[in-house]
């Protein structure tokens, strides 16, 4: 069955950049595009970026647009994000999901990202 | 970005209440329209998508209708496992975007 399996925790100074990993198994990894969505404390989904597993083409909110890569390495069936300059407004669960029919089927466990000096 | 707005914000129901949920996008999305259900501390769960297309495992008391611009999540007979945050999203343009939520609460 398909599982998705993100990285552990993290805490970063205001400035640093923190990635973020996420490892699917239980399916051909290049099938599916892989997105990621954030939800800081008590509030809303926030959708941040896709990536096209099989070719590595990206899309990115314009929010994040410039400070946010996603990667993907199709040998450890694992995609990654990447947030730079980070401020403490990005004090969020970071989740990845996979997409099959335009909806976002399976989802990692959530990464706390949590920006501190 | 195209907006998604969800009403109400928040319900008070009682087990086997019949709960219906709106979602008005700021533009026309065909059936482009997911939803998606959230309880504490879990990731969020695809409940439906096409805007009717109920994903494998989910009840039959969850159904989604509509297309264009307003949609709608219906739970017929809600049981105690159903309280939780629900969240429409849209994925016809190139950005995706979600609702704020709904959460319903007993």
């Amino acid at each position: 069955q398909v599982q998705v399996v993100q990285s552990g925790a993290e805490v970063k100074k205001p400035g640093a950049s923190v990635r973020v990993s996420c490892k699917a198994s239980g399916y051909t990894f290049t099938t599916y595009a892989m997105h990621w969505v954030r939800q800081a404390p008590g509030q809303r989904l926030e959708w941040m970026g896709w990536i096209n597993a099989a070719n590595g083409n990206t899309k990115y909110s314009q929010k994040f647009q410039g400070r946010v890569t996603i990667t993907r390495d199709t040998s450890a069936s694992t995609a990654h994000m990447e947030l730079s300059s980070l401020r403490s407004e990005d004090t969020a669960i970071y989740y990845c999901a996979t997409e099959e029919d335009t909806a976002m089927f399976y989802w990692g466990q959530g990464t706390l990202v949590t920006v501190s000096s | 970005d195209i907006q998604m707005t969800q009403s109400p914000s928040s319900l008070s129901a009682s087990v086997g209440d019949r709960v219906t949920i709106t979602c008005r996008a700021s533009q026309s999305i065909s059936t482009y329209l997911n939803w998606y259900q959230q309880k504490p501390g879990k990731a969020p769960k695809l409940l439906i998508y096409a805007a009717s297309s109920l994903q494998s495992g989910v009840p039959s008391r969850f159904s989604g209708s509509g297309s264009g611009t307003d949609f709608t999540l219906t739970i017929s007979g809600l049981q105690p496992e159903d309280f939780a945050t629900y969240y429409c999203q849209q994925s016809y343009s190139t950005f995706w975007t979600f609702g704020q939520g709904t959460k319903v609460e007993i």
